[in-house]
């Protein structure tokens, strides 16, 4: 059975603190993996990790993939309100069909 | 624009009924999913279909059903089986290409 680990399950940081989000999966067939970030509705896509190594970066959010030790962290550099938010870890095994989704880090930066 | 619809926002259901949810994508997807959220948790995977006329069960299908009758429409149905329904539901679609999964805004079904 595909698993996918989040952590940590809560977080609490002050404004312009930098965060460190942890994922890590032991899936069959690993194809690639996804972040996603939640606000109140539709989760919206993030990052598609799929080699080792690599960051992936958008503004002050960051991502990489270490697929030897099957994990993959997403940092957030100087984080504001607006980055409160559930983070979701997803990958996609089993080919390219479906989604295993981890329970997701939710994040609250406070003014 | 093109995009995921879910309808209803809110949904009460009463003991016994079965009640459907609503998702239409326009983006011309072939793969579309549903998904269930409890307070906590991630998203599991109830039910999803690569094509029209085709639907696979994912990890928590009993108590619900499907229906891909146009590529555009992935209907819902909770029955009265599924005995503990209260929870936020996700729809979602791709293409079948190595793409994300880009979701609706969520239906939230109630007991009443």
């Amino acid at each position: 059975e595909d698993k996918v680990v989040q952590s940590p399950l809560s977080l609490v940081v002050h404004e312009g603190d930098t965060v460190t989000l942890n994922c890590s999966y032991e899936v069959t067939n690993f194809r690639s993996l996804l972040w996603y970030k939640q606000e109140k509705k539709a989760p919206t896509f993030l990052f598609m990790l799929t080699s080792s190594g690599i960051e992936k970066k958008s503004g002050r959010l960051s991502s990489i993939l270490d697929k030897k030790e099957l994990f993959s962290i997403l940092n957030i550099t100087a984080t504001q309100t607006g980055d409160s938010a559930v983070y979701l870890c997803a990958v996609f095994g089993r080919g390219y069909s479906t989604l295993t989704f981890g329970k997701g880090t939710m994040l609250l930066v406070s003014p | 624009d093109g995009g995921i619809t879910q309808s209803p926002k809110y949904l009460f259901r009463k003991e016994g009924q079965n009640v459907t949810l609503s998702c239409e994508q326009n983006l011309n997807h072939d793969a579309m999913y549903w998904y269930r959220q409890d307070p906590g948790q991630g998203l599991r995977l109830i039910y999803y279909s690569q094509i029209v006329n085709d639907f696979q069960k994912g990890d928590i299908a009993e108590g619900y059903s499907v229906s891909r009758e146009k590529k555009e429409s992935f209907p819902l149905t909770v029955t009265s089986a599924q005995k503990n329904p209260t929870a936020f539901y996700l729809c979602a679609s791709k293409t079948q290409l190595d793409q994300p999964q880009h979701f609706g805004d969520g239906t939230r079904l109630s007991i009443l």
